[in-house]
């Protein structure tokens, strides 16, 4: 969905390296999420942020792994020292403010970024 | 907290062909289901939505499905099916407190043969 933009489309880094993957919500959308796709794996649930401030953090791993999403710009996953079992597809997806009946739970998603550590 | 099994990984079916694709889900609490629609190398895409009311949800592409609260199921149909269809089906819930944090099943691969 070309409407949230996430970039680089496909990054490949080193054990060791560190990895910066970038989104940009659909305009009008104040909240961002994460999910990482593993290999034959369905979507799991990462991070969700609001500008600013980090809403739920519970699915992300305790180390090497921080997320943000900045008073300005696009929100940000970071992943320090990379390890092959980081290699994954990550998505980003947003979604409006407001109630359920205003669409607010429907998240539209990235097309994803693809991490290949060596 | 909630899971969601698809009871098939992959599907193979004929152009035309009726097809529909199982999902059952777990929880404790009242939940939202939806089902999202992955083809090669995108992201997903929203099909359609259960929030409340009428268990017969359509969506998109011909696409729709039935909630059935006793058995706890969400299976996707489609009465007929084309070439374009192939992807990858994701089946997700949600519990009404914490609406935005979607859980996945592990996805049902369908391939339409011609």
């Amino acid at each position: 969905n070309a409407d949230v933009m996430q970039n680089p489309r496909h990054l490949v880094r080193r054990r060791g390296q560190e990895a910066r993957l970038r989104c940009s919500p659909m305009k009008g959308h104040s909240h961002v999420y994460w999910y990482r796709q593993l290999p034959e794996e369905g979507l799991k649930f990462m991070v969700y942020l609001q500008k600013e401030n980090i809403i739920d953090e519970s699915g992300m791993p305790k180390e090497r792994f921080s997320a943000e999403f900045p008073k300005e710009g696009p929100s940000i996953l970071r992943i320090q020292q990379v390890v092959r079992g980081d290699s994954a597809a990550y998505f980003c997806a947003s979604s409006p403010m407001g109630t359920v009946h205003s669409g607010a739970n429907v998240l539209t998603f990235g097309a994803g970024s693809r991490l290949t550590v060596l | 907290a909630q899971s969601v099994t698809q009871l098939d990984s992959q599907v193979p079916v004929f152009e035309e062909a009726p097809v529909e694709l199982r999902c059952n889900y777990s929880s404790s609490v009242s939940v939202y289901l939806f089902w999202y629609v992955q083809y090669p190398n995108q992201g997903l895409q929203l099909l359609l939505k259960y929030l409340s009311g009428s268990t017969l949800v359509k969506g998109i592409n011909g696409f729709e499905a039935e909630f059935n609260k006793s058995q706890t199921s969400f299976h996707l149909r489609k009465p007929s099916v084309h070439i374009s269809d192939t992807a990858e089906y994701f089946c997700a819930v949600s519990d009404r407190k914490g609406a935005q944090k979607l859980v996945f099943g592990q996805g049902t691969r369908l391939t339409i043969n011609p």
